[in-house]
């Protein structure tokens, strides 16, 4: 058990929706990391947060967006859903963000778009 | 932009028999590079990483990956494979390209298969 924890565990939803996956990150944690993994893909990173802002990003979509809250949890909105989404979607977290860290990995919500 | 490479899609190994996971990496600069395992219907467990020191960087779980500058490798091994170590596993780069930024570019996975 990495500490990380992730709700849901499974999704299901229809092309269109809008869904919000959540994320803690270990305890101590400052910097909290999204992925997503599919087939065809693989391990893509979406975005980073660290302390609340964000520090960076990568192949996200416009469609989806996340935050991080003053209690250092964070959400990752995913809206307007295509087939394509479907995928598992992880968080990680690691205590500083900086350039050494270990990132501790959720065990991921799986979003099935139908 | 910092990459790697697994070049091979399965590896099949019979237990008890020495198990190597193959990856090459591409960067500029200093590499910062990561194992990590990955078990059915879970997430990724951390298994080590090298920043910088000693080439033989030994890990969780038995496994332990070698450094090499030359050949730009970071093979992952283990001396005595055990069936339970059945799973995908991830070699991964630290992405830089601005401060503070810690992304992690992963290669495909390699799946690793123990055969009894």
């Amino acid at each position: 058990d990495s500490g990380v924890t992730q709700t849901p565990k499974h999704l299901i939803t229809a092309t269109g929706q809008r869904v919000t996956l959540r994320c803690s990150p270990r305890s101590g944690d400052l910097s909290v990391y999204w992925y997503q993994q599919s087939l065809d893909q693989g391990l893509q990173f979406l975005i980073q947060y660290y302390n609340g802002e964000e520090r960076a990003k990568g192949n996200i979509l416009e469609r989806f967006s996340a935050q991080q809250f003053p209690d250092l949890h964070s959400e990752l909105n995913l809206s307007s859903l295509e087939l394509g989404d479907s995928a598992l979607y992880f968080c990680a977290s690691s205590d500083t963000g900086g350039d050494t860290d270990t990132q501790y990995f959720g065990p991921g919500t799986r979003l099935t778009v139908l | 932009a910092q990459s790697v490479a697994q070049p091979e899609d399965q590896v099949n190994v019979a237990e008890g028999n020495p198990l190597t996971v193959k990856c090459t990496y591409s960067v500029s600069g200093n590499p910062y590079l990561f194992w990590y395992v990955q078990y059915p219907n879970r997430g990724l467990q951390f298994l080590l990483k090298y920043i910088t020191g000693d080439n033989l960087v030994k890990g969780s779980y038995g496994f332990e990956a070698e450094f090499n500058k030359s050949q730009t490798s970071f093979h992952l091994k283990k001396p005595s494979a055990l069936v339970s170590d059945s799973a995908l596993y991830f070699c991964a780069v630290r992405d830089i390209f601005s401060y503070g930024n810690n992304r992690l570019a992963f290669g495909k996975g390699n799946q690793v298969v123990v055969i009894p």
